[in-house]
Order: C-alpha cells, then sequence, then structure tokens
C-alpha cells in the first residue's frame, strides 16, 4: 500500500514560474525523500529530509517537512522545460520506500 | 546514468510463461531492492537484498522471487505470468540496507504479458 499521497496529481505551469506540489502520508517516518522520473524512465534522487529536520534546500528545490502535519512540500523555483516530470515521494521504512502516486508537472514554454 | 544497469529493456511474453529480470548495481552498493511500478498500483516495493541475503519482502507474489549472487548483481524471476503482471520492474541500489540513504534506480525492465 501507498504511505504517500501528492496533491496536486497535475500540474501545469509558464516556464519562469514556481511549482510546488504536496505530500502527505499516514504513519510516522526517519526520512522523506523525493524523486522525479521522467517519462517511463527511471527514477533520479532529488532530496532527503530527515523526521528532525524541517527545511532542506538543493538547487532550484526546497523541501519542507512537517511531522506533526505528516505532511511535506517540494517547491521547484524558476520552472524550466526540462523539469517536466513526475515527481513522487516516498517515505523511508529504514528498509524500503513507499511511494506516493506522484504529481505530474508540464512545464509549458 | 545512475550507475545501476537492468537488462533487458523489453520484454513481452504469453501468460503462464517464466521470465528473468536482471540487474547489476552501482559499483560498492550492497543493497539491491526491487519494485513494480504498474498503472493501477504504482510504485510498489517488491523485495531487498543485502550483500548476498534477503532481507526484507514487501508486496511481492508468491509466483516471484529474487535472488542476489556473490558479485552483487540480482534477478528477478517472475513465473506462471498474467496479464496483470505487466509493468515496468525497476532495481534500484544503495550503499547500505538502512533507511536514510538515497537509492540509485536503474532504467527499469517494461514486462508485456500478452
Amino acid at each position: 500500500s501507498q504511505q504517500g499521497e501528492e496533491d496536486p496529481q497535475a500540474l501545469s505551469i509558464q516556464e519562469g514560474e514556481n511549482a510546488t506540489m504536496n505530500c502527505s502520508y499516514k504513519t510516522s517516518i526517519n526520512n522523506l525523500q523525493w524523486y522525479r522520473q521522467n517519462s517511463g524512465r527511471g527514477l533520479v534522487h532529488l532530496i532527503l529530509i530527515r523526521s528532525n529536520e524541517r527545511e532542506k534546500h538543493s538547487g532550484r528545490l526546497r523541501v519542507t517537512l512537517d511531522t506533526s502535519k505528516k505532511s511535506s512540500s517540494l517547491l521547484i523555483t524558476a520552472s524550466r522545460a526540462a523539469d517536466t516530470a513526475s515527481y513522487f515521494c516516498a517515505t523511508d521504512d529504514d528498509y524500503k520506500l513507499s511511494f506516493g502516486a506522484g504529481t505530474t508537472v508540464t512545464v509549458r514554454a | 546514468d545512475s550507475g545501476v544497469t537492468q537488462t533487458p529493456k523489453h520484454l513481452i511474453t504469453a501468460t503462464g510463461q517464466r521470465v528473468t529480470l536482471r540487474c547489476s548495481p552501482r559499483s560498492g552498493d550492497l543493497s539491491v531492492y526491487w519494485y513494480q511500478q504498474s498503472l493501477d498500483q504504482g510504485l510498489q516495493f517488491l523485495i531487498q537484498y543485502y550483500n548476498g541475503e534477503e532481507r526484507a519482502k514487501g508486496n511481492i507474489l508468491e509466483r516471484f522471487s529474487a535472488q542476489q549472487f556473490p558479485d552483487l548483481h540480482s534477478e528477478l524471476n517472475l513465473s506462471s505470468l498474467e496479464l496483470g503482471d505487466s509493468a515496468l520492474y525497476f532495481c534500484a541500489s544503495s550503499v547500505s540496507w538502512a533507511g536514510g540513504v538515497e537509492q540509485f534506480f536503474g532504467p527499469g525492465t517494461r514486462l508485456t504479458v500478452l
């Protein structure tokens, strides 16, 4: 069963705009990870945030984690066409990743 | 390129058949994971091996089995295939068996069962 649920399911934005997607999960976690998948290809790790962290940055990515609300958000700033992909949050359960259904982001030129 | 290789890229077979998917982890990674991605189930964890031994099982059917060899490559065997087994199968690897580490995913094997 899927631990995380992303919202929205799909997002369409103009190049240069910011994209925000949210992830909610059900049970306590040690870590939460975000991955990107380009059209049916392998997943690429974006960022890992630990349960004792509230915010983390990596380049144009900003991830927040609110363990009291069991939610996380991923912000992509100044989006580019190359950011078009599906984005998944995954709760990190000590040995396995439990993925949500993903948010499909389309960046229009 | 994640450094994880999977073969074959595509596989088309018939119901009732048996197939083997192969994965070579990144150099130095001891842990291998198998995931299934389908339209109705999403991304599901199947099984994990660490240094040749099974560490954890997820939603893996009894018709499926896996192993990790001494050279650390892994194989996922799917038998008595059904139409519903059509999916993308991913292998991932990481340096350790525990959580809190990045998993590197291979490009996947697309299995089509006719």
